[in-house]
């Protein structure tokens, strides 16, 4: 089974309206952590956004938000008012466990291409 | 100050060629990673080391040989390089026991195309 799914491989969006992302994973561990990167066409992966499975509240990070819905198993990203500029690909991805020595990678999901239109 | 870098950023080289990546971070983190973004895009992990201990090694051929001479630096070297290689190389740092709440910095990447 896929451990991180994203449906959707490519979203057009008009310029400052809000666009979520879906991303479900899917872990038997406890003690996980979600991320979510941006690849713009120039091709670095830039960090947006982090939830750790205990965190009671849900991550922000200035126009980013992340819809943290345990049960469901879900973390979507939020930008609100996009821009021109939020044109690239998001990953979302988790990493497993608590996070001790160096046994801590990422897995990926498939990536959504976004397109803002102005 | 570039936080991880990565030399060098484009690699053009014949089949069955020797390479190396290098790559560098001055985060002062102590774990670092090598991932594989191939043409669709899809990032996997290759390797880990923390502290210059191997610790992640995701069936990766015995071509793909990871060297860390210290906890900053980490490099890639490949054997016998194959077309299939082809694809963008990123190397990441990380902190452990932060549970990487702070995010995992990646370089800019190196793309190898193999011909």
């Amino acid at each position: 089974a896929q451990k991180i799914t994203q449906t959707q491989p490519g979203m057009f969006v008009q310029e400052k309206e809000a666009v979520t992302l879906d991303c479900t994973y899917d872990t038997s561990d406890p003690s996980y952590g979600l991320f979510w990167y941006k690849q713009p066409s120039s091709g670095e992966m830039i960090f947006l956004i982090y939830q750790g499975s205990y965190d009671q509240q849900n991550a922000t990070e200035g126009r980013y938000s992340l819809n943290f819905q345990k049960a469901r198993k879900s973390a979507n990203l939020v930008i609100s008012a996009s821009q021109l500029g939020d044109s690239a690909m998001y990953f979302c991805a988790m990493r497993e466990g608590r996070g001790d020595f160096g046994n801590e990678k990422l897995t990926f999901g498939t990536g959504t291409r976004l397109t803002i239109i102005p | 100050d570039t936080a991880v870098s990565q030399t060098p950023k484009y690699l053009v080289t014949q089949m069955g060629n020797d390479k190396s990546i290098k790559c560098e971070q001055n985060l002062g983190h102590d774990t670092m990673y090598w991932y594989k973004q191939d043409s669709k895009k899809f990032l996997k992990i290759m390797f880990s080391y923390n502290n210059k201990e191997l610790i992640i090694n995701e069936t990766v051929p015995n071509r793909f040989s990871p060297k860390s001479p210290d906890k900053a630096h980490l490099n890639l070297h490949i054997n016998s390089l194959e077309l299939g290689d082809s694809a963008v190389y990123f190397c990441a740092s990380s902190q452990a026991l932060t549970g990487g709440r702070y995010g995992y910095t990646f370089g800019s990447g190196t793309r190898l195309t193999v011909v």
